[in-house]
């Protein structure tokens, strides 16, 4: 149980562009999802916070008109990096909090695969 | 949000127990303590969670000391494949607004 998945694993994109990445819970509801962005040998860096039915928390110096988030249903968060450019490319990393996890008062968080992107 | 610290890498060999220490001083009485292991071009996996004196699990255990400004993350006996990036991160589920800060992590090598 407890399953986060991404689509696409991997993406490749010509500058200018808008690439948009899911993540779902496959076996559990999640109020609450994370996007992370991670470069090269370096730490995740927590881009924003995503809520079910209401707008995204996003962390200070992350753009919001550039990386759209939507949180539409219990199991789906997509984000959408647009007007892609080369210093984007990254490894994007989602999180998902376990409901039941929630009201145990305990952290049940499931990390997702993660998708790399390349902006040429 | 209480900040770790933990060293930035770790050298072991197959088959030895490694211990990794992680300090955070200033953690919150709410505050739960979760390890999270990471291979290159993968999302991290959980590894253990804890709040006070010891946790053990099928991959792990984890000892906090009473005053829990600290913890260590104990790997029995590891292999190559242990060879990855650990993360000790301190929150709790019932603060308002809570979110996930990674700090940056220790690298262990498990060399043959």
């Amino acid at each position: 149980g407890a399953v986060v998945s991404q689509h696409p694993s991997r993406v490749i994109c010509k500058s200018g562009t808008s690439v948009k990445i899911e993540c779902r819970s496959l076996d559990f509801q999640a109020t609450t999802m994370f996007w992370y962005r991670q470069f090269p040998k370096q730490s995740l860096m927590l881009m924003a916070t995503s809520n079910e039915g209401s707008k995204a928390t996003y962390e200070q110096g992350v753009e919001k008109d550039k990386f759209l988030i939507n949180h539409a249903s219990l199991t789906l968060s997509t984000l959408t990096v647009t007007s892609a450019h080369p210093e984007d490319s990254s490894f994007y990393i989602c999180s998902a909090r376990d409901l039941e996890g929630d009201t145990r008062g305990r952290d049940a968080q499931y990390f997702g695969p993660g998708t790399r992107l390349t902006v040429l | 949000l209480a900040k770790t610290t933990q060293p930035i890498s770790m050298d072991s060999y197959e088959g030895q127990e490694v211990n990794i220490t992680c300090s955070h001083n200033n953690i919150a009485t709410n505050d739960y303590i979760t390890w999270y292991q990471q291979f290159p071009s993968q999302g991290p996996r959980f590894i253990i969670q804890g709040y006070k004196t010891k946790v053990t699990n099928e991959v792990a255990s984890l000892f906090i000391p009473a005053d829990r400004k600290s913890s260590t993350l104990s790997l029995p006996r590891v292999s190559l494949s242990d060879t990855a990036v650990y993360y000790c991160l301190v929150g709790s589920p019932n603060t308002g607004g809570f979110k996930t800060i990674f700090g940056a992590g220790t690298r262990l090598f498990v060399k043959a």
